[in-house]
């Protein structure tokens, strides 16, 4: 089985739509983190949680939101989906030493 | 605070021919520095890192990177690819002074051709 996992792995929706994706972790890492990859952009990251108590923005956190839910569990939602969020998402995790990220499968997500 | 610059978007290359990709950084601290490749349909994967010591590191499967801090460098090397290897690289660093952020490049896609 997969360290990381992500639901759904692909997902088409409309704009205006609310959508979360979810991201599971077997690893037992403390850190969880949200990235979106664009073309020829790397990834950026969106949100990211160092534990349950402790959320925080990254990068481009606007239009997103975060729950922490367990310790093996980080979601992420768009509130009101738009087409500019078209874009493959990842989540990943670490220890707290942070020198290696351990990354999901990615989730394609398309706004029409 | 960090940032990294992959130079070619795209490498193409012949199979058993070696390869160069290219990448720099700047940071006003030291750091650590990854390469990480995505094969297609996939999330990132480690394939080598530095931390600290020796500033030449290498993979399981035949790529090798250098630390170079004068010219702040980390350029992946492989003296013979194989198709398999075609996939995205993305060069990453992180400061070693506490925090966490670890700042990705742009990538750079190689393609082996036949």
């Amino acid at each position: 089985d997969a360290d990381v996992t992500q639901t759904p792995r692909n997902r088409i929706t409309k704009t205006g739509k609310r959508i979360m994706l979810e991201c599971s972790q077997t690893k037992g890492h403390d850190r969880m983190y949200w990235y979106r990859q664009d073309p020829g952009l790397g990834l950026q990251l969106i949100y990211y949680s160092f534990d349950v108590k402790d959320i925080n923005k990254g990068e481009i956190s606007d239009g997103y939101s975060v729950s922490r839910q367990a310790q093996a569990k980080f979601s992420l939602s768009l509130e009101s989906a738009i087409p500019n969020q078209t874009a493959l998402y990842f989540c990943a995790t670490s220890t707290r030493a942070a020198d290696t990220q351990y990354f999901g499968p990615g989730t394609r997500l398309t706004v029409l | 605070a960090q940032s990294v610059t992959q130079l070619d978007s795209q490498v193409p290359v012949f199979e058993e021919a070696p390869v160069e990709l290219r990448c720099n950084y700047s940071s006003s601290v030291s750091v650590y520095l990854f390469w990480y490749v995505q094969y297609p349909n996939q999330g990132l994967q480690l394939l080598l890192k530095y931390l600290s010591g020796s500033t030449l590191v290498k993979s399981i499967n035949g790529f090798e990177a250098e630390f170079n801090k004068s010219q702040t460098s980390f350029h992946l090397r492989k003296p013979s690819v194989h198709i398999s290897d075609t996939a995205e690289y993305f060069c990453a660093v992180r400061g070693n002074t506490g925090g966490f952020k670890t700042i990705f490049g742009a990538g750079t896609r190689l393609f082996v051709k036949a």
